[in-house]
């Protein structure tokens, strides 16, 4: 089992759409959860940090559940601009505290 | 967030040759790391960078292979050794401000290197 696995992709969804992304991870002592984004041919850019109580970043909320070990992102309101591939990073600190990224799911809005 | 450089940005090579990658930073950082995307793959953590000492390495990855020189809080570099299309990949090196690794990490622009 992978330790951070994300839907599999791609996402085609259109402009305006809501599309919400899952990740789970396996190891129970991860700590600190966060979305990266990469654009193709892009490097890696951090989209947000995933907090116990939830949080939100305008049209983006994320969402973390650590009975079930589960993440999930949010986009309202799709633009063309969202399409990208979207990473869930988790870090555990009995693993030296190195960042394990999922797969990444590609979503592509259209208009 | 630092601003992160990289050279090169993209490079094709012959088998058996080396190539340095080069990581500034635009100002002094805890901890840099050096990561590789394959093609289609997500990203793998192949060392931290330990400023006047040797680099950390992952499972997988060893010193002859990957040397990593960091002489200092903003720049780091890593070698490819004995290059074969295998190691065609994208490399990026990060960074995060604090000694704690759970903060966010900061990505390069990443150099996108071609194994002939």
């Amino acid at each position: 089992r992978k330790e951070v696995e994300q839907d599999p992709g791609p996402f085609n969804v259109p402009e305006g759409a809501t599309v919400a992304f899952n990740c789970t991870y396996s190891n129970s002592a991860s700590q600190s959860f966060f979305w990266y984004r990469q654009d193709c041919r892009k490097e890696p850019k951090l989209l947000m940090s995933v907090y116990s109580s939830g949080n939100e970043d305008g049209r983006f909320t994320a969402q973390l559940n650590r009975a079930s070990q589960y993440i999930s992102l949010l986009i309202r309101d799709s633009k063309l601009s969202d399409s990208a591939t979207y990473l869930c990073v988790v870090n555990s600190y009995n693993q030296g505290g190195k960042l394990i990224f999922g797969q990444g799911t590609e979503l592509s809005v259209k208009p | 967030s630092a601003v992160i450089s990289q050279k090169p940005s993209r490079d094709i090579c012959q088998r058996g040759t080396s190539l340095t990658i080069q990581c500034q930073v635009d100002s002094q950082v805890t901890m840099m790391f050096w990561y590789r995307q394959q093609p289609g793959q997500s990203l793998t953590l192949i060392a931290t960078a330990n400023q006047g000492s040797e680099a950390t390495y992952e499972s997988g990855f060893v010193i002859d292979k990957f040397p990593i020189s960091r002489p200092n809080l903003t720049f780091s570099t890593l070698t490819v050794s004995n290059m074969s299309p295998e190691d065609s990949s994208i490399y990026l090196c990060s960074v995060t401000g604090t000694e704690a690794f759970y903060n966010e990490q900061f990505f390069g622009p990443g150099t996108r290197l071609t194994v002939l």
